[in-house]
């Protein structure tokens, strides 16, 4: 079972919607991560979090809005989204964003956008 | 030329043989690599991580040949519970990016 949970686990919605996703972990990790993907491609970097600040925006559209509340919780914030945006969102963490760190990651959330 | 590579598959391969995953990588400054595992419509679950001197986790053995820039895992015995995909993973000296090859699927078959 993984340690780091994301809710919900599915989710549909429109183009005007704004909804969250949510995730928690309490390992004590200081990296969080989101990562969307899509079928049979591999996880795609959106943003880090390092010590509960935004360390990278891998050129994310402003539709999706990342916030850290404190070091065990990360939400991401949707609102005018695409269809094109529907896939699998994945939430890590990991001890510190070292070479050599692993990450673990949440069971996700499917997200359909209609 | 991408910067991590699998062969896509699909092995199909009969229950209790062996299988070899090879990967390529082409930063040579990459320091740290990993075997992901990803079952369908799952999250991608660390599976080893891979050091030059080669490790094994009971069947599983990862080795890393840094000259030729490639990885490789082994399978012994295989079980229907392996079928899956193996992603491999490197990462670079001081960022935070994971490069994701693109998986190879694996079917053990009975």
């Amino acid at each position: 079972d993984t340690e780091v949970t994301q809710t919900p686990k599915h989710l549909v919605m429109g183009m005007t919607n704004k909804k969250s996703l949510k995730c928690e972990q309490h390992m004590g990790h200081r990296a969080m991560y989101w990562y969307k993907q899509k079928a049979k491609k591999p996880p795609e970097l959106m943003f880090v979090y390092s010590y509960e600040k935004l360390s990278i925006n891998e050129s994310v559209p402003s539709r999706f809005s990342p916030e850290c509340p404190n070091s065990s919780l990360l939400n991401l914030h949707l609102h005018a989204l695409q269809p094109e945006d529907s896939a699998l969102y994945l939430c890590a963490s990991s001890q510190v964003t070292g070479v050599g760190e692993k990450l673990f990651f949440g069971s996700g959330t499917q997200l359909s956008v209609l | 030329r991408k910067e991590v590579e699998q062969d896509p598959g699909p092995f199909n391969v009969p229950e209790g043989a062996t299988v070899a995953f090879n990967c390529t990588y082409s930063n040579s400054a990459s320091q740290s690599f990993f075997w992901y595992r990803q079952d369908c419509r799952k999250e991608p679950k660390l599976l080893m991580s891979v050091y030059s001197s080669g490790n094994e986790d009971g069947r599983f053995t990862a080795q890393l040949n840094r000259a030729s820039q490639y990885i490789s895992l082994l399978i012994r015995d295989s079980k229907l519970s392996d079928s899956a995909t193996y992603l491999c993973v490197v990462k670079t000296d001081s960022n935070y990016q994971l490069i994701w090859g693109a998986g190879t699927k694996l079917i053990i078959k009975p």
